[in-house]
């Protein structure tokens, strides 16, 4: 089955300071997915993005579906963006997402 | 805003017991979800449907029974829980193709003693 790799695991910021996260997919997506949680809650989409650049907000994912690989940029972090950080994606719009094991970020004033 | 609502938002059984976790989303969404998700293994597809009286298969759906009821309705049975079943559930709705995100629901905790 398709498998998605997040990088990198864990990733400890200073408020201001900017992030990149990785994704990586085994098969070429059709739809994914970039979704935040906070420890014990739900998660919220943050954005859509199965190919091209998306921003929302201080938030940018660039997909390269050729490449099978998506990235989010944080820009300016602020503390209350400490969570993880989850890319799904599947390649067959007829089934559930498959979900990374997240990156956690930590964000320190 | 999309809305999907599971219920209970916690629940303590013993080994052996049974357990129904319910879902409803007012979303007319084609489309529902059952995951859970451990430490160290992000969330896992258990089932989903595509509409009332459906069921597919997911990824780890040994243990469990689920059965979609209508098109707002999706119902995770656990007839025989086991320890290894404690966790969080996440149930969650999309409709069908391009364009069309995953709304989750705030999530059941489990403990099976």
């Amino acid at each position: 089955g398709q498998q998605v790799q997040q990088s990198p695991a864990s990733l400890v910021l200073q408020e201001g300071e900017n992030a990149e996260l990785q994704c990586n997919f085994s098969s070429t997506a059709t739809r994914l997915q970039w979704f935040y949680q906070r420890p014990g809650g739900s998660l919220v989409s943050l954005l859509y993005n199965p190919s091209g650049t998306k921003h929302t907000g201080r938030l940018t994912s660039t997909t390269v579906t050729k490449e099978r690989r998506s990235s989010l940029h944080i820009s300016s972090s602020q503390t209350t963006d400490s969570g993880t950080y989850f890319c799904a994606m599947d390649d067959n719009y007829a089934q559930g997402l498959t979900f990374g094991l997240g990156t956690r970020v930590s964000v320190f004033p | 805003e999309a809305a999907v609502t599971q219920s209970p938002r916690n629940k303590v059984t013993v080994t052996g017991g049974n357990v129904t976790l319910s879902c409803r989303q007012t979303n007319s969404h084609n489309y529902m979800y059952w995951y859970r998700q451990d430490t160290g293994h992000g969330l896992r597809l258990i089932h989903y449907s595509y509409g009332a009286g459906n069921l597919q298969i997911g990824d780890v759906p040994d243990g469990y029974k689920a059965t979609r009821t209508t098109q707002e309705d999706f119902f995770l049975l656990l007839e025989l829980a086991s320890p290894s079943q404690t966790s969080l559930y996440f149930c969650a709705s999309s409709d069908w193709g391009p364009q069309n995100t995953l709304y989750f629901g705030a999530g059941t905790r489990l403990s099976v003693l």
